[in-house]
């Protein structure tokens, strides 16, 4: 079974520049979530979808950021304008249904200069 | 601060046990999970334990729950310079499944 996948794996730029992040959850998982992971500590959520519904957006900096899932399969997270401070990893991870155990892609590296 | 809270570092000899431990905050959490992060790459899950469970053993992996002091603990036997990682503790909320993550404990496996 292919695992959940992301893409870039890396990305350098500048300050007030726009970026994009992909993520291709489990075949047939219908929760989608995904996390922050600033150097040194834990992931954390900023937004977690059913099917192409978002359950959770409460921790993300909607001023900047975004994300969609718009056929309930593949997300997108955009961060317009970047800060010094969005340098962090982003995972997205899937699991079956809600209350399910959670599995994480590699994240994309985020580095803003 | 964290909800959730580990030590940071944890040097082991190989071929010794380690032990990590988590403390969590929500006594209603239903699964607590243990995530491997190796460097550049995403979390692995490692294993889980139900909150009405005091210890689950996987292979080499124990984990051991204290509910009454919220403890966490998992225990790497024989441990091998391929668990050189860092360790997450997690806690599943019962009331919306939101997974709570530690800051990681560093885990380096000497020889």
């Amino acid at each position: 079974e292919a695992g959940v996948a992301q893409s870039p794996r890396y990305k350098i730029i500048e300050k007030r520049q726009s970026v994009a992040f992909w993520c291709n959850p489990i075949s047939g998982h219908a929760t989608l979530y995904w996390y922050q992971q600033i150097l040194g500590q834990g992931p954390k959520l900023l937004i977690q979808f059913q099917n192409n519904g978002v359950v959770d957006d409460s921790q993300l900096p909607k001023d900047r950021f975004s994300a969609e899932r718009l056929k309930g399969v593949d997300s997108t997270l955009k961060i317009q304008p970047a800060k010094l401070e969005d340098s962090a990893v982003y995972l997205c991870a899937s699991s079956i249904t809600g209350p399910n155990t959670q599995y994480f892609g590699p994240g994309t590296r985020l580095t803003v200069l | 601060g964290e909800d959730v809270e580990q030590s940071l570092f944890l040097s082991v000899r190989e071929g010794d046990s380690s032990v990590i431990n988590c403390t969590y905050t929500d006594s209603s959490s239903t699964y607590l999970y243990w995530y491997k992060q190796e460097p550049g790459a995403g979390l692995q899950l490692l294993t889980y334990i139900f909150s009405n469970m005091d210890m689950k053993q996987d292979q080499r992996l124990t984990v051991l729950l204290n509910k009454k002091d919220k403890h966490l603990s998992l225990r790497i036997a024989d441990t091998q310079t391929g668990d050189s990682a860092i360790y997450f503790c997690a806690e599943g909320r019962s009331n919306d499944y939101k997974l709570s993550f530690g800051a990681g404990t560093t885990v380096t496996v000497r020889a």
